[in-house]
């Protein structure tokens, strides 16, 4: 069965570094979203992404956030200037047609750790 | 603001006993219901979904849950556990669009423990 890959599956970062964390949805898969789970917590919807253009964010995703696609494979996740808060588990997911009775795929996460 | 509320934090039960696992939602429309599992050091996986039809649905490794509109609530189920089912398991709801993209909103998850 076709998977979300993440990489890396651990990121140890300085804070005030820039991260970049890495996704490769299901090859004919339309939508793609990142969630992220702080140690303990429960999973909070970031941000959603269809036709080359973010869809809906939520106040989590702040200046400091950004999300491409840069070859029509890869769907990046950019944490410009990284703080202490945002250690946390980061879930890339996708979704297939345009047809909306479908559900997400989830891949393993990146395990971002802010020294 | 869509909304949803797992009541059982920690649940602890031996093997072959009963399940049943709380999950309401607060949603001001018609909505699509998911329950996700995720094992120890694993992503999340789709156990279940419901998006319209028969309010009692069934899914992998012998899990069910019932969709009761009138009381916001989508129970899951499983008649008898096995100690392969400890886990973390999140219920998780999305509204309906025409563009695919609705965001999911997931409850605080409930860890089950099964003791052998």
């Amino acid at each position: 069965e076709p998977e979300v890959t993440q990489t890396p599956s651990h990121q140890v970062t300085q804070m005030g570094q820039e991260v970049i964390l890495r996704c490769v949805p299901i090859s004919n898969h339309l939508y793609f979203y990142w969630y992220r789970q702080i140690l303990g917590q429960k999973v909070e919807f970031l941000v959603s992404f269809y036709n080359n253009e973010i869809s809906e964010k939520s106040e989590i995703f702040d200046d400091q956030f950004s999300v491409e696609r840069p070859d029509g494979s890869n769907f990046t996740l950019k944490i410009r200037s990284t703080k202490l808060e945002d250690s946390a588990m980061y879930f890339c997911a996708s979704m297939g047609t345009v047809y909306s009775n479908q559900p997400q795929h989830f891949g393993d996460g990146t395990r971002l750790s802010i020294l | 603001a869509q909304s949803v509320s797992q009541h059982n934090h920690h649940v602890i039960l031996s093997e072959a006993a009963s399940l049943e696992l709380g999950c309401n939602y607060s949603y001001g429309g018609t909505v699509n219901l998911f329950w996700y599992v995720q094992y120890p050091g694993q992503h999340l996986q789709l156990l279940l979904k419901y998006f319209s039809g028969d309010p009692l649905v069934k899914g992998i490794k012998g899990f069910e849950a019932e969709f009761i509109k009138s009381k916001f609530s989508f129970n899951l189920r499983k008649p008898s556990v096995q100690w392969s089912d400890t886990a973390e398991y999140f219920c998780a709801v999305t509204g309906i669009s025409n563009f695919g993209n609705e965001k999911l909103t997931f409850g605080t998850g409930t860890r089950l423990t099964i003791i052998p």
